[in-house]
């Protein structure tokens, strides 16, 4: 099992550019969540699939961020306009069930850089 | 909405020593998850420990937490702690049921080791 995958692992882009990153989950897992990772902030949650559809997405900000998941192999965030206030961490992570006991698991995260 | 308080900033302590991490919540929920999230250098987070049940134990690589709905706590302790317990410690919470699961995380608490 390979976990979770993200790529790209490191996406540098210049304030305005668009940055699309994205997220296999586990095979078989049925939830898909999106986090951000901050120094000051700490672990945010920002958008969550159940069977790929979107179920909440209350943490995204409205304007730029939006999420899908068009198939149970892969879900992706992107970023329209990226701003520095963007940089952060990215992770995805995914669970075998959609249960609030069910056990999340993390991939490595893409770091995005935004100039 | 639902919010975790844990110690933040930076925990040092000499190996061999007991430690305790506090973690505290606010939820409308009678019934939430609770978990202890541990990221190591480099490396994204993975579940130490998670429990629904009040008033009990648990358990996991030497590392112990009780959840205390009277006083809406969760603190992680260990009695003695190691070198290679040093890492960024996340305490987080999801709601019950089958609606949104998604994870709601303290700010964390860097907790580094001294030989």
């Amino acid at each position: 099992n390979a976990g979770v995958i993200q790529t790209p692992r490191h996406k540098v882009t210049g304030k305005g550019q668009e940055a699309t990153l994205w997220c296999e989950p586990i095979s078989g897992h049925s939830a898909v969540f999106w986090y951000r990772q901050t120094i000051v902030q700490g672990l945010e949650f920002l958008t969550y699939f159940r069977n790929q559809a979107p179920i909440d997405d209350s943490g995204m900000p409205k304007e730029r961020f939006s999420a899908q998941m068009p198939n149970q192999s892969h879900s992706t965030l992107k970023i329209q306009s990226t701003q520095p206030q963007d940089s952060a961490v990215y992770l995805c992570a995914s669970s075998l069930v959609w249960g609030g006991q069910d056990t999340q698991y993390f991939g490595p995260g893409t770091r995005l850089l935004v100039l | 909405g639902d919010s975790v308080t844990q110690t933040e900033g930076l925990v040092t302590l000499t190996e061999g020593l007991p430690v305790m991490l506090n973690c505290t919540y606010q939820t409308i929920y009678s019934n939430p998850f609770l978990f202890w999230y541990v990221q190591h250098l480099n490396e994204s987070p993975r579940l130490l420990l998670k429990s629904f049940t009040d008033n009990k134990r648990t358990e996991h690589q030497g590392f112990h937490a009780t959840l205390h709905k009277s006083s809406s706590s969760f603190h992680l302790q260990k009695s003695s702690a190691q070198l290679s317990d040093s890492a960024l410690y996340y305490c987080a919470l999801s709601p019950p049921g089958t609606g949104s699961n998604r994870l709601t995380f303290g700010k964390g608490t860097k907790f580094s080791l001294i030989p």
